[in-house]
């Protein structure tokens, strides 16, 4: 089944390491986004990428960052340097290349920081 | 910019009561529309849409539909049942280069149905 994977579903870290969370998608889609979430808000967007090599902030990007060498993939990587990890995060992709339709949605890495 | 403004939750029904979760929009050019819903430690699920004013979108019971003059996309659902305690989001996405291709979310509605 195509669709979108994240891991790990429950992650761990203490204050000053750096962590990176994974997602893959196989539905051969161009554009992933990813956003965080805090209890009882909406998603805001931390970063997106259009293309293979490119990748663009969103609202909240310091903090953060990623990488897209690669069509299926999107790491992100949550830095020391953000003051407040502890959420969940979410990665999403879109297929059609004018920019207007749907998003999918994977299952979500919730990061808590001890 | 694009804004989307969801009624305030949270909103708790009893089971088979009718369900409206308002949803009004600011967006330059022509947007589509969504709403997703999210179960307990889940992602999102796209649950409906509609690209043009007047569409309808339908799925699972619920429906909204695309009002361009009152700029909104309210969800409806006649008779809910507890599996639909969620919280539901309505997002748009416009089409001008200008927003890139971002999806604009409400804050989310929690919705609980009692049995």
């Amino acid at each position: 089944d195509g669709g979108i994977t994240q891991s790990p579903k429950y992650l761990f870290r203490k204050e000053g390491q750096n962590v990176t969370l994974s997602c893959e998608q196989n539905l051969n889609h161009d554009a992933m986004y990813w956003y965080r979430q805090d209890p009882g808000q909406g998603l805001r967007l931390i970063y997106y990428s259009q293309i293979v090599n490119d990748f663009q902030k969103g609202d909240i990007a310091e903090g953060y960052s990623v990488s897209r060498e690669k069509k299926e993939s999107f790491p992100l990587t949550v830095t020391s340097a953000q003051k407040n990890p502890t959420a969940f995060y979410l990665c999403a992709s879109r297929g059609d290349v004018l920019g207007y339709g749907e998003q999918f949605f994977g299952p979500g890495t919730r990061l808590t920081v001890l | 910019g694009n804004s989307v403004t969801q009624m305030e939750g949270p909103v708790t029904l009893s089971e088979e009561a009718f369900l409206t979760i308002n949803c009004t929009y600011t967006a330059t050019g022509y947007p589509s529309l969504f709403w997703y819903v999210q179960y307990p430690g889940e992602g999102l699920q796209l649950l409906l849409k509609a690209t043009k004013a007047d569409d309808k979108g339908s799925n699972k019971g619920f429906e909204a539909t695309y009002r361009k003059e009152t700029t909104s996309f309210h969800l409806e659902k006649g008779s809910v049942q507890v599996s639909d305690s969620a919280v539901y989001f309505c997002a748009l996405s416009a089409r001008n280069m200008a927003s890139g291709s971002r999806l604009t979310f409400g804050e989310g509605t929690q919705l609980t149905v009692n049995p």
